[in-house]
């Protein structure tokens, strides 16, 4: 059973430019949360996806974005990079409804903007 | 908002020494609460979870106890070994999948 699953590993931007980060969850699970985790800090919440649509939202400007397909797979846009956000990106998966409430995380994307 | 605060590290130990790093919270309802490890490279494990007062969570020796009355969460190990090395997190959820993470303790336990 595949858990989630995230790409690319690592990348290099420069500011002003725009990103995509893609994410595919553990099988069988319908939601996708982002996070972000800069260097020594805890990850924080980006937004969450489910049924294709923008559920919550965490305090981030609109230069982040993002996407969900009928599959659950997701992709995080940003745009106009700042060197602020160099940072770990983490996608989650869960089931919604599921009484545990426990998150799914991958491996992360790892963004450098110079 | 809520929040989550957790001891500041590194936390460097012993092999066989006694585990507590401090998690307290400030939530509205009544949240639940988890830890999370972070080993190096890799992503966020879930290690325990309680998701109502008095409840323990316990998962690799590993043990935290919900304490509505003074809104802690701390995580014990009575023994730690070298392979325990990791970063831990502390996280409430109130309900909605979105998790509100502590700032991280990394533990070094030496051999």
């Amino acid at each position: 059973d595949a858990g989630v699953t995230q790409s690319p590993t690592h990348l290099i931007k420069t500011r002003g430019q725009q990103v995509t980060l893609r994410c595919s969850p553990k099988s069988g699970h319908d939601t996708v949360s982002w996070y972000q985790q800069a260097l020594g800090q805890g990850p924080q919440f980006i937004f969450q996806y489910y049924e294709e649509e923008e559920r919550q939202r965490g305090n981030f400007p609109d230069r982040f974005s993002g996407h969900q397909f009928p599959n659950y797979s997701s992709e995080l846009n940003v745009n106009a990079l700042l060197l602020g956000d160099s940072a770990l990106y983490l996608c989650a998966s869960s089931l919604l409804g599921l009484a545990s409430g426990e998150l799914f995380f991958g491996e992360g994307s790892r963004l450098t903007v110079l | 908002g809520d929040s989550v605060t957790q001891m500041e590290g590194p936390v460097t130990l012993s092999e066989e020494a006694f585990l507590t790093i401090n998690c307290t919270y400030t939530a509205t309802g009544y949240p639940s609460l988890f830890w999370y490890v972070q080993y190096p490279g890799e992503g966020l494990q879930l290690l325990l979870k309680a998701t109502k007062a008095d409840d323990k969570g316990s998962n690799k020796g590993f043990e935290a106890t919900y304490r509505k009355e003074t809104t802690s969460f701390h995580l014990e190990k009575g023994s730690v070994q070298v392979s325990d090395s990791a970063v831990y997190f502390c996280a409430l959820s109130s309900g909605t999948y979105k998790y509100i993470f502590g700032t991280g303790t990394r533990l070094k336990v030496l051999a």
